[in-house]
Parts: C-alpha cells; structure tokens; sequence
C-alpha cells in the first residue's frame, strides 16, 4: 500500500514570496491533516479535512496560509506572503474515517527555509 | 485538551528493553493514548494505540494504567535503528492530536 505522498521534498524562498505544497493522502482516505513543525517542537495542526470540507481550520493563520482539497482527494497548502517564521517542515497526514481510535499516516514533509 | 508528560531523553542499551513513560492524568474515558516516533528528518511513524486494555504489535507493546493516568511504551529489544523522538499523545475532539516535546530516546551499542 502506497503511502502519503508530498512534493516538493525541500523549497527554498525569499520572505514575501509565496509557494505551494502538494500532499496525496493513502487512498480511500477520507481525512487529511496539514501539520507545521518547527525546528525543535512537536508536529502542530494546522487545518483538518474530510473528505473536501474543512473540519478544523483554528490554527491556520489565515491572513496568509490557504488549503483546499477540491476533489476530496489531494490537497495543496499555500502561503502567501512567506514570512521569515514560516520556516519549518510542513507534514501530510492521512486517515481513514478520522474519529476518535482512527490511526494517523505521515507523509515525509516538505523542508520550507524562508530567506 | 488532554495533556502528556514525557521525560526529555532516555537512554538505552542496544537489545535491552526500552521502557518509555507518558503520564496523562487528565485523560478523558473516551480518549485513546497512541504513540508516534518521529526519525530525524522523517515524518512521524506511528507505533500504537490503545483505550484500556493493553496492546502489543509487531513494533512495540503498550500498557495502560488501569486508572488510565499513565502509560508505558515498551520496545522489547532495542536496535540502533529505534534512536527516534518519541511521541505520547492523546486524541482529543474528532481524532484530533496535539504533539508535545516528546522523548528523544537513544539507542547505545
């Protein structure tokens, strides 16, 4: 089985550009999870999906981060304009029903260095 | 929100048994415990989780305090290849998870 699938793998900015990242959950997958992680910190949730609504979207800034997932399947996370804090690894996750008891899968992450 | 506490770091010998401590005193009858792994410049892995009962799997075993408030990750015979961050962490409204710090564990020949 396929696992959760994320490009790019590392990006590299300059503060006020913007840019995208792409996630394609496991398949059959209902729910999918963007995470921010920050050098040194635990994974941080940025917005819950399932299917194509937005279930959780409280710690989206959302002033300059935007997700969709237009088809219930990928999903694309988008910042514009990049700040210098934004620099992290940005993480994928996908799950089945998304409930309680419901298991999580990772993706690889894409490394965002914001100069 | 249920919170964790794990310690920092831990050290293991290599084919000992690595025991890793969470408490979460203020775990909810509903809340499940799961544990992840996160590898240097990985995404986190998941391990296992469990309510109430105990649960073991081909990775690790997991054993819950029959009061709930604490929990054991053990990784019977610990290889080189399990020095990891791990991550205790309970699932709270809609699946949702919160990570903490975590446990940077690792793993001595």
């Amino acid at each position: 089985e396929a696992g959760v699938a994320q490009s790019p793998r590392y990006k590299i900015i300059e503060k006020r550009q913007s840019v995208a990242f792409w996630c394609n959950p496991i398949s059959g997958h209902a729910t999918l999870y963007w995470y921010q992680q920050i050098l040194g910190q635990g994974p941080k949730l940025l917005i819950q999906f399932q299917n194509n609504g937005v279930v959780d979207d409280s710690q989206l800034p959302k002033d300059r981060f935007s997700a969709e997932r237009l088809k219930g399947v990928d999903s694309t996370l988008k910042i514009q304009p990049a700040k210098l804090e934004d620099s992290a690894v940005y993480l994928c996750a996908s799950s089945l029903g998304g409930g309680k008891g419901d298991t999580q899968y990772f993706g690889p992450g894409t490394r965002l260095t914001v100069l | 929100d249920a919170k964790t506490t794990q310690p920092p770091s831990m050290d293991c010998a290599e084919g000992r048994a690595a025991n890793l401590p969470c408490n979460h005193s203020t775990i909810s009858g509903n809340e499940y415990v799961y544990w992840y792994r996160q590898i240097h410049s990985q995404g986190p892995q998941y391990i296992i989780h469990g309510l109430k009962n105990n649960e073991t799997n081909e990775m690790a075993s997991l054993i819950i305090t029959e009061d709930r408030k604490s929990s054991t990750l053990i990784l019977p015979h610990a290889t080189l290849r399990d020095t990891a961050v791990y991550y205790c962490i309970v699932d709270s409204a809609r699946g949702k998870l919160i990570f903490g710090q975590g446990t940077e564990l690792s793993v001595k020949p």
